[in-house]
């Protein structure tokens, strides 16, 4: 079956650096998503990676490496509205997307 | 308005009742998807209709019945729930359905569903 995994939930201090790590195992691939959802908010697009290599974005960078099925959102100089959950997904061979449960990410002062 | 809107944002019914969640988009997608979140489960996608043409629907139970009027908005039908059924309904439009590109989705806000 497909499966996309992710961890739970992680805690991290403002200022910092912070690493979501996604992996996955699909038929197929055809990119790789990052949202974010504030809670009782709807999940907003953060980055799509179809290659290997990074793709920065201000504070945020997404990493594809298709050979290993790995991804991970990489959040720098963390601040506290940062705080959310981290949506990975996965589109396969049919252009289906596949996601995660999703990375609760609590920021602390 | 802009974006991806959808009502109720929060709805209580009972298992006998009837009641309908509505969504709108005024991005001129084409696309638009029914979404299931629960807490701590992957997204589910239930329903997708392209140019107002249903082409998916994930085995999702008939107590749940789409309507997709035209492109820009879209219905969710709702009869005779289960409790389990209590979840976040989630709304999405993209440009189209194909294969070109990253084809975001845009979501809207949700409507919090709780079956007693």
């Amino acid at each position: 079956g497909q499966n996309i995994d992710q961890p739970t939930e992680m805690t991290a201090t403002e200022g910092a650096i912070v690493q979501i790590n996604c992996t996955y195992q699909t038929s197929g691939f055809n990119g790789l998503f990052w949202y974010q959802q504030h809670a009782g908010e709807a999940p907003t697009f953060l980055s799509y990676n179809v290659l290997d290599g990074l793709e920065e974005k201000g504070r945020f960078s997404s990493f594809l490496s298709r050979s290993k099925g790995y991804s991970y959102l990489l959040l720098k100089e963390l601040q506290m509205k940062d705080s959310a959950s981290y949506l990975c997904a996965v589109r396969d061979s049919n252009y289906q997307l596949i996601w995660g449960a999703g990375t609760k990410l609590i920021i602390k002062p | 308005e802009t974006g991806v809107t959808q009502t109720p944002r929060h709805l209580v019914m009972g298992m006998t009742n009837k009641k309908s969640l509505k969504c709108e988009q005024h991005l001129g997608h084409n696309a638009m998807y029914w979404y299931k979140q629960s807490a701590k489960k992957p997204l589910e996608l239930m329903f997708v209709y392209n140019f107002k043409e249903q082409t998916e629907n994930n085995s999702v139970p008939s107590r749940f019945s789409p309507e997709c009027p035209n492109s820009s908005h879209l219905f969710l039908h709702l009869h005779t729930l289960q409790p389990e059924d209590s979840a976040l309904y989630l709304c999405a439009s993209s440009q189209d359905t194909s294969s070109s590109g990253a084809n975001v989705l845009t979501f809207g806000a949700g409507s919090r569903l709780t079956v007693l």
